[in-house]
């Protein structure tokens, strides 16, 4: 079975720029997050999915970024525009319903110059 | 609010023991997981521990207490290739995604 599959792997990109990043979970995972994770810090979580609903977005900076999940399988997490401080390691993680376990992705490393 | 608390470096040597310590302050508990992470990789499961009690799984084990908001990772047998950071995450409640700590470095050496 595939696990969390992420693409790009990595991206550089000029500040103010556009930038997305695409996930495909777990097949029969309704749960899916994203994640930012920062040089030599854990996890933080941008946004959690109930299949194709948003029920967790506080920690999402809503002036620049947005996300969808739509048919509530893949998704998409996008910036625009970029900056400096975006740089960063972007995890989408998946998990079935009651399991205490997430599956995480190989990540999407973010530069922004 | 949601805190926390492990050690950000421990170095130990090949074939010994290390203990990774998390003690938390959350608004709520359901359990205490830890994840592995090697760098560029994924971060990956390791254990559950939602009752006190200890947990063992191959050369890793897991301790929680509730009452006194701490848990720690127990690498036994330790080899090269166990050099990651090593991440404790508390699920608030059981519909609530994981809170991750800041990671503990481990550098195994020969």
């Amino acid at each position: 079975e595939a696990g969390v599959v992420q693409s790009p792997r990595y991206k550089i990109i000029e500040k103010k720029q556009p930038v997305a990043f695409w996930c495909n979970p777990i097949s029969g995972h309704n749960t899916l997050y994203w994640y930012r994770q920062n040089l030599g810090q854990g996890p933080e979580l941008l946004i959690r999915y109930e299949n194709e609903e948003a029920v967790d977005d506080s920690q999402l900076p809503k002036d620049r970024f947005s996300a969808e999940r739509l048919k509530g399988v893949d998704s998409t997490l996008k910036i625009q525009p970029a900056e400096l401080g975006d740089s960063a390691v972007y995890l989408c993680a998946s998990s079935s319903p009651g399991e205490t376990e997430a599956f995480f992705g190989q990540g999407t490393r973010l530069t922004v110059v | 609010g949601q805190s926390l608390e492990q050690p950000s470096e421990v170095t130990a040597v090949e074939g010994a023991i290390v203990q990774i310590n998390c003690t938390y302050q959350t608004s709520g508990f359901y359990g205490l997981s830890w994840y592995q992470q090697h760098d560029g990789g994924a971060p990956t499961f390791l254990s559950y521990n939602g009752l006190d009690g200890l947990e063992e799984t191959g050369r890793f084990s897991s301790f929680l207490s509730r009452s006194d908001s701490y848990g720690y990772l127990l690498l036994q047998e330790l080899q090269m290739k166990d050099s990651a950071s090593y991440f404790c995450a508390v699920r608030p409640t059981g519909n609530t995604p994981l809170v991750f700590g800041k990671g503990t470095r481990l550098s195994v050496i020969a």
